[in-house]
């Protein structure tokens, strides 16, 4: 079966810190998805990374794959309370017809 | 181009009640997957749909049941509602691309079931 471990489960902070959250399995992946689900509401996409090394910038946003492509990171540059809720990875394994694997997301609090 | 839509957004249930949940994948997209969202197991998989016919099943008992129509849309049904399934009921949707793995998911913004 395969997993996807993210840390840390929860976290709050105040208006203007950095943070990092990752995403981490023994498994290989094809590619990598993250989503922001605020309450209420289902999870919206942020990015898909697909080559191992692979870095995407969107906005204060930085998304890493990692080389073998069995982890990533999301790093937030100068949180806001806008960024406040709960981002999910999602893996899609090689093969193609099987089912995403999520992670069970990090809950994040920004506080202004 | 729409998103993808879930309908009801909300509904109250008894136990013992069946219950239905309807979801419109957005326009050209082949695959709909349903999950279930609770505080405590985070969301959990429970079937996708691709073509009219399920090609992938979560762990869940055999009251959760699905379907797909000739035009993507998908229902999923609940029968004889306990109390554990109060939850987010979120849909997802993704073109399927021949040849090219598994394409992006894009989520609806849930029903939100209550069982009393």
């Amino acid at each position: 079966t395969q997993l996807l471990e993210q840390s840390p489960q929860f976290l709050s902070i105040q208006e203007g810190e950095n943070l990092t959250v990752y995403c981490n399995s023994s498994s290989v992946f094809s590619s990598l998805q993250w989503y922001r689900q605020e309450p209420g509401e289902g999870p919206v996409l942020l990015v898909t990374v697909v080559t191992g090394g692979e870095v995407k910038k969107l906005k204060r946003l930085t998304f890493q794959f990692g080389d073998a492509r069995k982890d990533s990171s999301l790093h937030i540059t100068a949180a806001q309370p806008g960024d406040t809720g709960l981002y999910l990875c999602a893996g899609a394994p090689q093969g193609g017809s099987e089912k995403l694997v999520f992670g069970k997301g990090m809950k994040l609090t920004v506080n202004p | 181009k729409a998103g993808v839509t879930q309908t009801p957004r909300y509904l109250i249930k008894t136990r013992g009640q069946q219950v239905t949940l309807s979801c419109s994948p957005i326009s050209g997209h082949r695959s709909v997957s349903w999950y279930q969202q609770t505080p405590g197991q985070g969301l959990q998989f429970l079937f996708e749909y691709f073509s009219e016919t399920q090609r992938n099943k979560g762990n869940f008992p055999g009251r959760f049941s699905g379907r797909q129509f000739s035009n993507s849309r998908s229902e999923m049904n609940v029968s004889t509602l306990e109390l554990g399934d109060s939850a987010l009921y979120l849909c997802a949707s993704m073109r399927v691309l021949s040849g090219q793995g598994r394409d992006e998911q894009y989520f609806g913004p849930g029903t939100r079931l209550t069982v009393t």
